[in-house]
Order: C-alpha cells, then structure tokens, then sequence
C-alpha cells in the first residue's frame, strides 16, 4: 500500500506485482516532463520522457500515463524487481527552463 | 555515466566557513541547474545558468552565490556555513533553452557542516 512516511510517501509492493507512481505537477504551461530514479547515494537517473503532445509513452517495463486536464502523471513499472527499489521524482519544465521536481515517492520492493 | 562532473564528492567543514563546489556539464551543453536535497527529501532547485548568464532562481539563500564560466562550467559557493546546509548538492546539464531534452544528473557533492 502507499503511506506518508517521515519525509517520503513510500509505496511497498510485492516483487513481481506491478507499481504505479503518481505524481500532480504544478504548472500548466509545462510542456516537457521526466521520470528519475534516484537510488541512494546517487544522483537521479532518467527513466522515461514525455511530451505535452502526447498522453502516453511506454520503454522497456515502465509506461508514463499524462493527463494534462487534471495535471497527472504517472509511472507503472510492471514486473517490479527488486533493482527497482529506488525514489522516483517526476519532473516538469518548459522548453529548458529549470526542472521543478516533486516530492519524489520511494518503492519499496517486498520479497 | 552521465557525463557530468562534480568534484569534490564530499566536502566536511566548520560552520561559519564558506565552500565552493565545482560542475563540469556533459559536452555540448549550455545549461546547468544546481539542486539541493536534504536527507531524504525532494529535490530544491537553487539556480539555473545558460550559456554563462542567469536564467532562473529558485529558493537560494543569498549567502549562496553561482556562476558559470566560458568554458560552460559552473560553481557553486556557499558561505557562512551553518549545520542546516549539510546536504547533497547536485549539478545537473541539459541542452538548453528551447530544446526538451533530460537534464543529466552529476553524482553529487555531499556537505557536512560540523
């Protein structure tokens, strides 16, 4: 399930399950948005773009879903693994201006 | 790898002191972003650089200072240090103003004020 810890909300899922990650962004004139991973000690680490044209995006395991009526961007990675147990930020910006990143959601991955 | 560079990679000062940080951008980029992130908190953007002139501010205190040379690469200093500036400081490049491309992350540099 997903609980607000200390600092992070953290979302605990089963290996193997499939994890969704929300993320509400702030400025409707954004036009350009990124999922990081962040995992510890590191610094954030691209995982999946999309533009504002567009309001679907799949990689390899992980898909961005927008919805730019509410403001909404999600990430599901489908087969959650273990090396997937990381922070995840979402990120917007418009056309290079500064990325503002929200509050980041730590996965947790359960054996 | 993501082709950005930051040095020192850990830095231990005494408050009241004042640090510089350094950030060499991936090759060819114009802009570089510096970020601060608290332990275990989200990423506060700082300041932004393009092509050697301010482009944005976000929550810097004024006792933080940026610049970005004509080479393109950029410090960051801090000063009067106080034990709340501990943090990881991170420097991100991307390839500048109207162009949606990723910004790519450094590794970090992470201050401890004692």
């Amino acid at each position: 399930g997903e609980s607000v810890g200390l600092h992070l909300p953290t979302l605990s899922v089963q290996e193997g399950d499939n994890s969704i990650i929300n993320c509400a962004y702030s400025n409707s004139a954004s036009d350009y948005f990124i999922w990081y991973k962040q995992e510890s000690g590191k610094g954030p680490q691209f995982i999946i773009d999309i533009r504002s044209n567009m309001d679907k995006r799949q990689g390899q395991r992980v898909t961005v879903l927008l919805n730019k009526t509410v403001k909404h961007l999600s990430l599901q990675i489908a087969a959650t693994q273990p090396g997937d147990s990381a922070v995840y930020f979402c990120a917007e910006t418009s056309y290079g201006q500064n990325f503002v990143f929200g509050p980041g959601t730590r996965l947790s991955v359960l054996p | 790898d993501s082709g950005v560079t930051q040095t020192p990679k850990h830095l231990i000062t005494a408050t009241g002191q004042r640090v510089t940080l350094r950030c060499s951008p991936r090759s060819g980029d114009l802009s570089v972003y510096w970020y601060q992130q608290s332990l275990d908190q989200g990423l506060q953007f700082l300041i932004q650089y393009y092509n050697g002139e301010e482009r944005a501010k976000g929550n810097i205190l004024e006792r933080f200072s940026a610049q970005q040379f004509p080479d393109l690469h950029s410090e960051l200093n801090l000063s009067s240090l106080e034990l709340g500036d501990s943090a990881l400081y991170f420097c991100a490049s991307s390839g500048g103003l109207g162009r949606n491309t990723e910004a790519f992350f450094g590794q970090g540099t992470r201050l401890t004020v004692v």
